[in-house]
This record gives structure tokens, sequence and C-alpha cells, in this order.
């Protein structure tokens, strides 16, 4: 079956925009995490759903990072007044609900702001 | 919070020569997993320890999870260039379905 698609690929904005960046996870996955990735580095935790249900927002750098799964399945992160210092990929994976699951990547969103 | 610190960071071998990358936690794991990552690609789930001393086997790759849970290695037999990449160990620890990724390792296979 298809795994998990991130779009768009790439997105370049010029510091102060909005970005929304759009995951369709695996059908049926009840579990979605969202994924910094700066270049050179792990992937960072920025937040984690259950359903349409966020448990866990406590790796969001700042308030102006938000993200919402409102059906349980699609997810968006919405980065506004973008800063030059977001620039990085942005990595969607998604799992069963088990924390012993493993976790499927999504190719990820490649950010540059200018 | 909780660090996962791996070494080397950046390790080149000939092709044919072995490859092991060191985990380390800053606090006990409930499991570990392991993930590659190609160039220009995305992780990919190689493998999950739960017990602790655990050892798994995949062909070339042997991966082992400490006695304490902090810590975990992965060592790779007469590596092959498709060997190439970023191997990152991920953790969770107590209650939580969130992971803590390492710093990774990136190998370099020369032919």
């Amino acid at each position: 079956g298809a795994g998990v698609s991130q779009s768009p690929r790439y997105k370049v904005a010029k510091r102060g925009q909005d970005v929304a960046l759009r995951c369709d996870p695996i059908s049926g996955h009840v579990s979605l995490f969202w994924y910094q990735q700066a270049l050179g580095q792990g992937p960072e935790f920025l937040t984690y759903f259950q359903n349409e249900a966020q448990l866990d927002k406590s790796g969001l750098p700042s308030d102006r990072f938000f993200a919402e799964r409102p059906e349980g399945s699609v997810s968006t992160l919405k980065i506004q007044r973008t800063q030059q210092e977001d620039s990085a990929v942005y990595l969607c994976a998604s799992g069963g609900t088990s924390s012993y699951n493993e976790q499927f990547f999504g190719p990820g969103t490649r950010l540059t702001v200018l | 919070g909780q660090q996962v610190m791996q070494i080397p960071q950046y390790q080149h071998v000939q092709e044919g020569e072995d490859f092991t990358t060191y985990c380390n936690s800053s606090t006990t794991l409930s499991n570990i997993q392991w993930y590659k990552q190609r160039p220009g690609g995305h992780p990919v789930f190689l493998i999950q320890l739960v017990k602790s001393g655990e050892v798994k086997k995949q062909k070339r790759l042997t991966f082992q999870f400490g006695e304490a849970k902090k810590n975990s290695s992965l060592h790779i037999t007469a590596t092959q260039t498709t060997d190439v990449g970023t191997y990152f160990c991920a953790g969770r620890g107590g209650a939580t379905n969130k992971l803590i990724f390492g710093t990774g390792t990136l190998l370099a296979v020369q032919p």
C-alpha cells in the first residue's frame, strides 16, 4: 500500500510569511508524529497525535508553530511568521497506538526561509 | 531533559571492514529503535529492542541493548557500499510514545 506522503516537498518562504505543511499518513494508522531535522542532525520531536487528539506538543519550539489533525487522518503543521532558524526538513511519521510500534516516515518537506 | 548521544559522528571504512556505532541515553529507556537514513532520504526502521541485554541479528547487522537499558550498539560485519547512510538510534523513556533520536553516525564505505 501507499506510504506516508508529504507536500510540498520543497518550500521557499520569505521571512515573516506563514507556511502550511501537509502530511497524509498510512491509512488506518492512529498515531502521527511531526519532527524537525536540521542539516546533519537527528530528527527532533515536535508533536504527536493519536487520532485527532494532540497528546504531546512539548517539542514545538514556539507559539508560532501549530499542528492539527481535525479528522484523525491528514495533518497540517503551520508555521506563522517564519524565521530563518525555521529552515529545516520537516518529517511526518505514522504508526500504531503502542509505544512499541515502529514509525513510518514520509519523505519530508524541506523548508528554506530567506 | 532526556538526551541520546551516538559515537562516532562519522566513520569511513573500506568495503569489507566491520563497523560499530554506540548509543548512550541519559535516562533508562523502555525500548530502543534503530533507523537508517540514506543521503537525501528519510529514516527507515531497522529494528526494535525491548529487553535488558537483548541481542538481535539481521543478516550482517547485530543490535544489542545494554543491561541497564541506557545504551545500545549496532555492529555491521563486512560492510558493503549499500550500507552507506546515517544510522540513528531512537529511544523511548517511561510511558510515552515520544521518540528521542540520537545524534546519528554517518557511515561512508569506500569500494
